[in-house]
């Protein structure tokens, strides 16, 4: 069966340090992953997709399928990072629409 | 730019009640979702819809669950009998295609009481 893991619950840097939200999958297929971010009080959104291999908001994912892990990196955080960040894959396009498997979440907490 | 909305924000119902939980994608997708998330745990998939019908359903959709897209505008999630442990966040997703971003709703709180 499919499955993200996010090892940690809760992160906490310093505002300007660089920071890294694990990621881990099991899936025997080519999948593919996402992250998805949620501020405060807002809706899930789409932060960023391994296809689209884009820097969005200063972070970055490489997709590694060595090590089955998708890991979010930026290099300097800032204090509006604060949210609570989602792993998620879906499976090979069957022709179909592709429900997202989710991790549990990471909530990251940067501090002044 | 177009959102996904959800009606109500919070829902307070008694076990064994019906609730129907209200989504209004977005105007142009054609792909419809439901997921839930109970507190402290992960964003789980509930059904896909496509073409009105159900692409896709995990185990948690049983009977008691159904979905409709009654007009060209909502997409409705209906739980027939809730009970204690439906309660949680449920969130509504759209999608142009199937393998495009999902947009996600606010979502709806319920609780089963």
């Amino acid at each position: 069966a499919q499955r993200v893991t996010q090892p940690e619950k809760l992160l906490s840097v310093f505002k300007g340090a660089p920071v890294e939200l694990k990621c881990n999958y099991s899936y025997s297929g080519s999948p593919e992953l996402f992250w998805y971010v949620q501020y405060s009080r807002q809706r899930l959104q789409l932060l960023l997709r391994h296809i689209s291999r884009e820097s969005i908001k200063g972070f970055t994912a490489d997709l590694n399928k060595g090590e089955t892990s998708f890991h979010l990196k930026k290099p300097f955080a800032q204090e509006e990072d604060s949210a609570m960040y989602y792993c998620a894959l879906s499976m090979e396009p069957q022709g179909g629409s592709e429900k997202l498997v989710f991790g549990k979440g990471t909530k990251l907490t940067v501090n002044p | 730019e177009p959102e996904v909305t959800q009606t109500p924000s919070h829902q307070v119902t008694q076990m064994g009640q019906e609730v129907i939980l209200r989504c209004v994608p977005i105007s142009n997708h054609l792909y419809f979702y439901w997921y839930r998330q109970i507190l402290g745990q992960k964003v789980e998939f509930l059904v896909s819809f496509y073409n009105n019908e159900i692409s896709e359903k995990s185990e948690i959709f049983d009977d008691q669950f159904s979905v409709e897209r009654p007009d060209g505008s909502n997409f409705t999630l209906k739980i027939r009998s809730t009970k204690l442990e439906d309660s949680a966040m449920y969130f509504c997703a759209s999608s142009f295609r199937g393998q495009d971003e999902q947009y996600f709703g606010p979502g709806t709180r319920l609780t089963v009481t």
